[in-house]
């Protein structure tokens, strides 16, 4: 059971958009900046988001992430076969149990 | 190019011992916190520990708090993890992870280890 939830899967057709959610908590996404990663099978997983909204070099502008009260939001537009992978959310937890959370992740499948 | 080789995995039975090891290049390992993240067989991320630039800062999850050790060797651009009374539940692919701050405190983690594999069995 993780902290932050995710949807288990999402799928849209080749060049269309795409949306992610990431629920949590005030302890959590609700004061403290929210991360985002692709895990392809067999790779290391690469961060494509953090601070909410920060793009590291690299990471192609089809990918935007957003946050808002305890939820946060992956997009990712421009939809190619390419981006088939597990995304994960993650943030800090100020909650003094853990200190960093992540969701269950979620299987995108492009169609 | 950021570079970071874990080793140290492998077949162990429950309640023995293991220490893994990540040798960092690349990049100046001093100036920032290092993590260690694992996925079990089939599952999700979870974060297991972190330690701060100075290793002054520390956090364990509550899963492993008390059995696990992290620390590092500046000197060596070295991070370890020393695992202890050793669970089947703690199978998993561990992965050494770079920070992209100095401080413990971020979940923004900007390069990743390919892992180590731990299995815990009879």
């Amino acid at each position: 059971q993780s902290v932050l939830t995710q949807p288990p899967s999402v799928s849209a057709a080749a060049g269309q958009k795409v949306t992610i959610s990431c629920s949590g908590s005030s302890s959590n996404i609700g004061s403290n900046f929210v991360s985002w990663y692709q895990h392809l099978p067999g790779t290391a997983p690469k961060l494509l988001i953090y601070d909410n909204n920060k793009r590291p070099s690299g990471i192609p502008d089809r990918f935007s992430g957003s946050k808002s009260g305890t939820s946060a939001t992956l997009g990712i537009t421009g939809l190619q076969t390419g981006d088939e992978a597990d995304y994960y959310c993650g943030t800090w937890d100020s909650s003094l149990i853990t200190d960093v959370v992540f969701g269950g992740g979620t299987k995108l499948t492009v169609l | 190019e950021v570079q970071l080789v874990e080793s140290g995995g492998g077949l162990v039975q429950p309640g023995r011992s293991l220490r893994l090891s990540c040798a960092a290049s690349g990049f100046t390992f001093d100036d920032y916190a290092m993590h260690w993240v694992r996925q079990p067989p089939g599952k999700g991320l979870e974060w297991v520990s972190g330690i701060s630039w100075n290793t002054i800062s520390i956090g364990y999850a509550g899963s492993v708090k008390g059995r696990f050790t992290i620390s590092r060797d500046n000197a060596k651009n070295s991070l370890y993890l020393q695992l202890n009374s050793l669970r089947p539940e703690d199978t998993a692919l561990y992965y050494c992870v770079k920070s992209i701050t100095s401080a413990r405190a971020s979940s923004s983690f900007d390069h990743w280890g390919q892992g180590t594999l731990v299995t815990v069995s009879s």
